[in-house]
């Protein structure tokens, strides 16, 4: 019974590389979520997609940031020229979409940028 | 815009002993949901416990419950019997019940409940 999965669980940077951050949603869930947490702080929200669509990026900054989640594969968040400022924990969550629509999050992947 | 706050940075309690953690929150909506999520050191986002607003009973879930007042906009979580394992920090968040609203939960700054043998 697999839950979110995301991986790498820890990825470093140094400045200026790219990130690539994967999520795979819970079996039967078509709805993904990317939340940034900076440390000592609450989670930020910053994308939700479906398949094959970004269905709202308003807390994605506007740029070095992206998202898509394909028809086939995991959703991925990519980082481009990465800056200290990017060090943080990234959460996917994920869910099926109708009803309650609870969120499910994966065990988050904490990026470290030198 | 949707807020949540949670005044208690940090809270203790005693092992076996109760313990309430405070979540307000202000929105214009009259449907929605309400959660409240742990975060142990491990980091892991665990969902505890889940409210619909149109629901007037307390959501319990085995020792965790909560009380939910929807006029003063308050939605607190209680711990009974508090164990070891329920140290962590505690999230409140508040998502829209809208179809075609946005989804994405809003989140408090969160409570560091420590538990104390």
């Amino acid at each position: 019974n697999a839950g979110v999965m995301q991986n790498p669980r820890h990825l470093v940077r140094r400045r200026g590389q790219e990130a690539r951050l994967r999520c795979s949603p819970m079996k039967g869930h078509s709805h993904v979520y990317w939340y940034r947490q900076l440390p000592e702080e609450g989670l930020k929200f910053m994308v939700y997609l479906q398949k094959e669509n970004i269905i709202d990026e308003s807390g994605m900054p506007k740029e070095r940031f992206s998202a898509e989640f394909p028809k086939e594969g995991p959703s991925i968040l990519r980082i481009q020229q990465v800056v200290r400022g990017d060090s943080a924990a990234y959460f996917c969550a994920s869910s099926p979409g109708r009803g309650p629509d609870t969120q499910y999050f994966g065990p988050g992947t904490r990026l470290t940028v030198l | 815009a949707q807020t949540v706050t949670q005044s208690q940075p940090e809270m203790s309690v005693q092992e076996a002993e109760t313990v309430t953690l405070s979540c307000t929150y202000d929105t214009s909506e009259s449907d929605y949901y309400l959660f409240w999520y742990k975060q142990p050191p491990s980091r892991q986002m665990i969902l505890v416990i889940r409210q619909e607003a149109y629901k007037q009973q307390n959501a319990t879930e085995n020792r965790f419950s909560v009380n939910f007042q929807k006029a003063a906009k308050s939605f607190s979580l209680k711990i009974s019997d508090s164990q070891l394992g329920d140290a962590a920090m505690y999230f409140c968040a508040y998502r829209s019940a809208w179809a075609g609203s946005a989804r994405q939960l809003t989140f408090g700054s969160g409570t560091q409940l420590t538990v104390l043998p």
